[in-house]
């Protein structure tokens, strides 16, 4: 069965600094990779996706992620962390095992939270 | 300007009754969803549906009632059988694509039993 797995539940880092949130997923066949941002009391936002391609996908708001198959991590990561990424954030995975079944797995999110 | 709206933003319930969650896209989108989200634990799947008239039980439907009467619309009925109704509700909707698209969300309902 497919899954992703946020091992944190909190990151913390200082403003200015570079910061990685991370997800590693487990699926069969080919990962189709999220990720979402949620501010509190609100939906969740779509960051950026990996289908195919270039390992490092750029998304919204100056993130990227790295997509490394040998390690099935997909890592979000920005050079430069503001006060105003301090969110919830979540890693999912759309999942294959029926045949036009369009479910989406969802990781128990990490929660950034960027000091001044 | 499309997107996907939800309604109310709070709800508040006394124990024992049914309510209904509305959720309404203007997207054009033939799969919607709805999620729950408590602290800690993510966003677990109640129902889908991928066409009108048709929906699936997710991970956690029981004491929840859905319907898929039109295209737009995904309304989610909360009853008395659920048995810890107070949460965040999350309503989704995405295209049928091959590779899929992102997920996109609505502003959600809170819904407190009284």
């Amino acid at each position: 069965a497919q899954s992703v797995a946020q091992p944190e539940d909190q990151v913390n880092v200082a403003e200015g600094n570079p910061l990685t949130v991370k997800c590693t997923y487990s699926v069969s066949g080919n990962p189709y990779l999220f990720w979402y941002v949620q501010y509190p009391n609100r939906g969740l936002q779509f960051l950026l996706k990996y289908i195919t391609g270039d390992n490092l996908v750029k998304g919204s708001y100056g993130f990227e992620a790295e997509f490394n198959k040998s390690q099935t991590s997909f890592h979000l990561k920005k050079p430069s962390a503001l006060v105003s990424d301090s969110a919830l954030y979540f890693c999912a995975v759309r999942d294959i095992k029926l045949e036009g079944t369009y479910k989406y797995i969802f990781g128990t999110g990490t929660r950034l939270k960027v000091l001044a | 300007d499309g997107g996907i709206t939800q309604s109310p933003k709070y709800l508040f319930r006394k124990e024992g009754q049914n309510v209904t969650l509305s959720c309404e896209q203007n997207l054009n989108h033939d799969a919607m969803y709805w999620y729950r989200q408590d602290p800690g634990q993510g966003l677990r799947l109640i129902y889908y549906s991928q066409i009108v008239n048709d929906f699936q039980k997710g991970d956690i439907a029981e004491g929840y009632s859905v319907s898929r009467e039109k295209k737009e619309s995904f309304p989610l009925t909360v009853t008395s059988a659920q048995k810890n109704p107070t949460a965040f509700y999350l309503c989704a909707s995405t295209p049928k694509k091959h590779p899929p698209n992102e997920q996109f969300f609505g502003p959600g309902t809170r819904l407190t039993v009284l």
